[in-house]
Formats: structure tokens, sequence, C-alpha cells
């Protein structure tokens, strides 16, 4: 099971564009990689999911290298309300081992 | 509304009182699995299940049982709670091979 490792913190002001950046050296060739966000006192929401190259969706998109040793969440021009923890997942397209780690503090501020 | 339901939200009990927290989804998926979370460490896995009557050992499995008898349901069991098993609970589920994974609201439990 691939670990993976994050930036315990981050800060930017709303209507930026955040970019959070994962590290995950020993990634097999099947895995997947899988962001979750997560608000005080509630359970993680899925957020984007990838194998490699680019994937965009409605409220992320997400950047994988060639060599896929890393991988960045975006988020585009954030507001007050994106202020939560964002893990990434590294894991086989069964998933049912899960590594979540300490995740990265996101602080949003007007 | 697809919902994965935690019970209870909150308890306060006291070392080697047995107890059970319960779960159960609506969503009708194979996968359940229990993480806990505890500050500075992420949320860790403690078991899982592909399935009913299979099950497997995540992360952090000691001091925990679970079972899997029906699709729906799949409770977390502490036999001799300790202190050192305070923490805020999640169960989640999920179809096979798949994400995302749904999880419930939580459950934090305060073992004195």
């Amino acid at each position: 099971l691939a670990k993976t490792t994050q930036p315990i913190s981050m800060d930017s002001y709303e209507g930026q564009e955040v970019n959070i950046t994962c590290s995950h050296n020993n990634i097999a060739t099947n895995d997947y990689i899988t962001w979750y966000q997560q608000f005080p006192s509630q359970g993680p929401r899925f957020i984007i999911q990838g194998y490699k190259t680019k994937v965009t969706n409605e409220v992320a998109s997400l950047f994988i290298p060639a060599d896929r040793k890393s991988s960045t969440l975006s988020l585009p021009r954030v507001s007050l309300s994106d202020t939560a923890v964002y893990y990434c997942l590294v894991g086989d397209k069964n998933f049912n081992k899960f590594y979540f780690g300490s995740g990265t503090k996101l602080n949003v501020k007007p | 509304e697809a919902q994965v339901t935690q019970n209870p939200r909150y308890l306060i009990t006291v070392t080697g009182k047995k107890l059970t927290v319960t779960c159960s989804q609506n969503m009708n998926h194979e996968y359940m699995s229990w993480y806990r979370q505890d500050p500075g460490l992420g949320l860790r896995q403690i078991y899982y299940s592909m399935n009913v009557e299979v099950t497997d050992k995540g992360d952090v499995p000691e001091g925990y049982k679970v079972s899997r008898k029906e699709k729906r349901n799949f409770p977390l069991i502490l036999e001799s709670p300790s202190p050192n098993q305070t923490s805020l609970y999640f169960c989640a589920s999920s179809p096979p091979g798949s994400q995302p994974q749904h999880f419930g609201d939580g459950t934090r439990l305060s073992i004195l």
C-alpha cells in the first residue's frame, strides 16, 4: 500500500486558485489516485480520482505527471467554504485497503 | 436519500464495558469499512468487508471486532474498551472495487 506525503497546512485567500501536491513515490502500476475533502466533525467526501495526465470535474482538477510519483489537486477560485482538510489516497483499482495519511489543512481567508 | 447511518453519534463509557457501534447503509453496497480518526494521525482503517461474511483487517484492528451478517449492516464491536480507543469513528461504504466511499457522520467515543 503506497504511502503518501502532503503538506500539513496551506493558507489561501478567497478567489485564488489553490494547488495541493501529494507525493507518492512508491505508487504501483495499477494504483489510482483519489482525493477526499473533510470538514470538521463530518466524514470525508470524494472529490476526484485519476490514473494519469489530467482529470477535471465540476469542483476540481487533478494533474498527474508521467512518472506518477506525485499528483496535484487544483481548486479554482476558492471560497471560505473550501476551508477543510484534503486527503490524497493511493490504491489499486480494487481499493480495499486505504491509507488516508494526515491530510492537508487548507485555510481560506477573506 | 442515499446514506450511511451510524449510532450512537456520541458515547461516554467506562473501561471494560462492551459496546457496539452500528453502521447501516441503504445503497446496496458490497464494500463497507470502519476508520478511526485521531488528531495528527488522519483516518486509519480498522476493518473492512468486501461482502457478507467476508471481513479483513485494516491498519489498526487490535481491540476491535466486526461482523457482516447482512449486506446493509457492519457493526463495530469493542469487547473490552480501553481509554486508548477514545476516538472519532467513521463507517463507509462503496460498490466493490470502486470510489467514492460514502461516509457516515461519525461516532465520537470517550472511554474513561
